[in-house]
């Protein structure tokens, strides 16, 4: 069953604080994204992963780093988390660029 | 650079009517086209795709045809239902990364 999983899928920082998030997913797509999502608003690409150690910034990378060791495992840091980080981020793989993309359940972030 | 448009931000319809969500691309390269839709708190899911000029693509009632010569990729059903409630993006890849535009939302009346 192809699927994208996030961990958590809820969480409550504070300002100041480090925020990991992070996504698998089980069908050996080379390609993941992650996008984030504000109210009533379209998906901003932050970072895009070609595969292991193959990332590259997508339109609002500032404030976010990312992490790809494992082809399967995609990790979405920030540094230092802000009050205007705060939204829903969203996961996805894809075995390139022509195909589907599939997203993962979303991980909402509040950031005080 | 790429770049899609989606020119209706709200669309709010009776049940039982027709619909058509608007979706014009600008790209340079061999277009592929999406249709994403997103019920509320759910992640988006492909709701249909196509590469292939001037062929209808159908899926779960809702259909489009990418139009080469007018970059567009419009996104029609002839009876809308209460459950097609969601936003709907339309979406462009150049065979690299996706564009997504900022999406339209349907909202259905009984």
């Amino acid at each position: 069953d192809m699927k994208v999983t996030q961990m958590p899928r809820y969480l409550i920082k504070r300002m100041g604080e480090n925020v990991l998030l992070e996504c698998g997913q089980d069908m050996s797509h080379e390609t993941m994204y992650w996008y984030r999502q504000d109210p009533g608003l379209g998906l901003q690409l932050i970072y895009i992963s070609y595969d292991v150690d193959s990332n590259s910034e997508g339109d609002i990378p500032k404030g976010y780093r990312v992490s790809r060791k494992k082809r399967e495992h995609f990790s979405l840091i920030l540094d230092s988390a802000k009050t205007n980080q705060t939204s829903v981020y969203f996961c996805a793989s894809s075995s390139g660029g022509k195909d589907t993309q599939y997203f993962g359940p979303g991980t909402r972030l509040l950031v005080l | 650079g790429d770049s899609v448009t989606q020119t209706e931000g709200l669309v709010t319809l009776t049940k039982g009517l027709p619909v058509m969500l608007n979706c014009t691309y600008q790209t340079t390269y061999s277009p592929f086209l999406f249709w994403y839709v997103q019920h509320l708190n759910e992640a988006p899911k492909l709701l249909l795709k196509s590469s292939t000029d001037n062929k209808r693509t159908e899926h779960q009632g809702f259909y489009a045809t990418l139009h080469k010569s007018s970059s567009s990729f419009h996104l029609q059903k002839s009876s809308v239902q209460l459950s097609d409630s969601a936003l709907y993006f339309c979406a462009l890849s150049d065979g690299g990364r996706i564009f997504f535009g900022d999406g339209t939302q349907l909202v259905v009346k009984p």
